[in-house]
């Protein structure tokens, strides 16, 4: 398996555009979780899904943030519009039945 | 009630050095997670514990249940080693929460 695969690597937008961020999880996986990781939070976790479901968004920071899994191997995170403190990058991990989670290479946002 | 904290932030050791990091949090969890974030960004999973140790080549993982205290150990330490190494705890449900990292820097 080729693993978690996001897309784009890196990003770089003015303020004001709207930002869409891809992952593919593992195939079998029924788990996805998207991260934030900045220097001055660390790693936080946004939200995940179960079986395509949202379970938790209460790591969503505010409405200009939303995910979606139309299916078991496509997730996005949308952000619209980006703002500069958006700047991060953000991670996506996937798990099956074991508790170990697989995360991506992650993309670099960097909103100016 | 959902503070985790790792120590030191950062560490220097040099090549064949013992290692230990310590993570503590604060309620009772599900799980804990040791992670290796290396230089170039990625994320690699390294130990899940719920109890007792763990080991895995030149690292050992151990978590105290009752202290709410896991300690990742890297013995004979090699440059190849350095990393940001952050721990995860898993309270109820799926929701993760993050130590700061520590920097370890393994010198030749």
């Amino acid at each position: 398996d080729a693993g978690v695969i996001q897309s784009p690597r890196h990003e770089v937008t003015e303020m004001g555009q709207e930002v869409t961020l891809r992952c593919k999880p593992i195939s079998g996986h029924d788990y996805l979780f998207w991260y934030r990781q900045t220097m001055m939070r660390g790693l936080e976790l946004l939200i995940y899904f179960n079986n395509n479901v949202p379970i938790d968004d209460s790591g969503m920071p505010e409405d200009r943030f939303s995910a979606k899994m139309p299916n078991a191997s496509f997730s996005t995170l949308k952000i619209q519009p980006s703002e500069p403190r958006d700047s991060a990058v953000y991670f996506c991990a996937s798990k099956g039945v074991e508790e170990t989670q697989y995360f991506g290479p992650g993309t670099r946002l960097l909103v100016l | 009630k959902n503070e985790v904290e790792q120590s030191p932030q950062n560490l220097t050791a040099q090549e064949g050095e013992f290692i230990t990091i310590n993570c503590s949090y604060s309620v009772g969890i599900s799980a804990l997670h040791w992670l290796q974030q290396h230089p170039g960004g990625g994320i690699v999973s390294l130990f899940m514990l719920s109890s007792g140790k763990k080991k895995h080549g030149r690292l050992i993982a151990t978590i105290n249940i009752q202290e709410k205290h896991s300690s990742l150990h890297i013995t004979a330490s090699h440059p190849r080693d350095s990393a940001v190494y952050i721990c995860a705890v898993r309270y109820t449900g799926n929701q993760f929460y993050f130590g700061t990292g520590t920097s370890l820097t393994v010198i030749p």
